[in-house]
């Protein structure tokens, strides 16, 4: 079964600095999707990146970018110019390519100091 | 947008009573999901369903059921509750497999079991 490990259970960071989270994945398969998701205190989850694993190009979305390593199977979030709005906890998921289901981390909290 | 509705935010519940959850998504998604948030151990699959009467068993199904009678909607089923499914239970939405959607979340349903 695939695994998803998030080492960091809290995270800090200063606003208008950057952080990085950290994702490793256990997986035999060669094609799959890797997510970043964003849960703010309010609960719903939301999508903040994605990455498909067939492609080199790490995946950006404004202030959020990856750094995807695939022989290393690791997926890690990066983010610059934090905001205080950053603040929430952090899920990495997996999902295999022509696979229904997804498989998340334990998460990291992120917590943006004024 | 994609919405995707779980019935109640809080319940609370006793031993031994039989507890639904319901979920609701507003996008055609083939895919339905019930999953289990707890700290330090992430989001959990619990059962998932891929089309309408369709449902495998996630890492988790031991104590519950599920129920898709229509598209739209993906009941859970605690057939008879503990204390220890006191929880955060989320469900998702997706799109088939065979496209790297995400999947789309509810605002969770926080069950307290006494």
């Amino acid at each position: 079964a695939q695994t998803v490990t998030q080492s960091q259970p809290e995270m800090s960071v200063q606003e208008a600095e950057t952080v990085t989270l950290s994702c490793t994945y256990d997986t035999s398969e060669s094609d799959y999707y890797l997510f970043w998701y964003k849960q703010p205190p309010s609960r719903q989850m939301i999508l903040v990146i994605r990455q498909e694993a067939y492609k080199q190009q790490n995946a950006t979305e404004n202030r959020f970018s990856v750094n995807f390593q695939k022989a290393a199977k690791s997926f890690s979030l990066k983010i610059s110019d934090s905001q205080l709005g950053d603040a929430a906890m952090y899920f990495c998921a997996y999902r295999r390519y022509n696979n229904n289901d997804m498989r998340f981390g334990a998460g990291t909290r992120l917590t943006v100091k004024p | 947008d994609v919405k995707v509705t779980q019935s109640s935010r809080y319940l609370v519940k006793r031993t031994g009573e039989k507890v639904f959850l319901e979920c609701v998504q507003d996008m055609d998604h083939e895919n339905m999901f019930w999953y289990r948030q707890d700290p330090g151990l992430g989001l959990r699959l619990i059962y998932f369903s891929y089309d309408v009467k369709m449902k495998e068993k996630g890492d988790i199904p031991e104590g519950y059921s599920v129920s898709r009678e229509k598209k739209e909607r993906f009941s859970l089923i605690l057939e008879s509750a503990s204390t220890n499914q006191t929880s955060m239970y989320l469900c998702a939405s997706s799109l088939t497999h065979d496209t790297n959607t995400e999947a789309f979340f509810g605002q969770g349903t926080r069950l307290t079991v006494v």
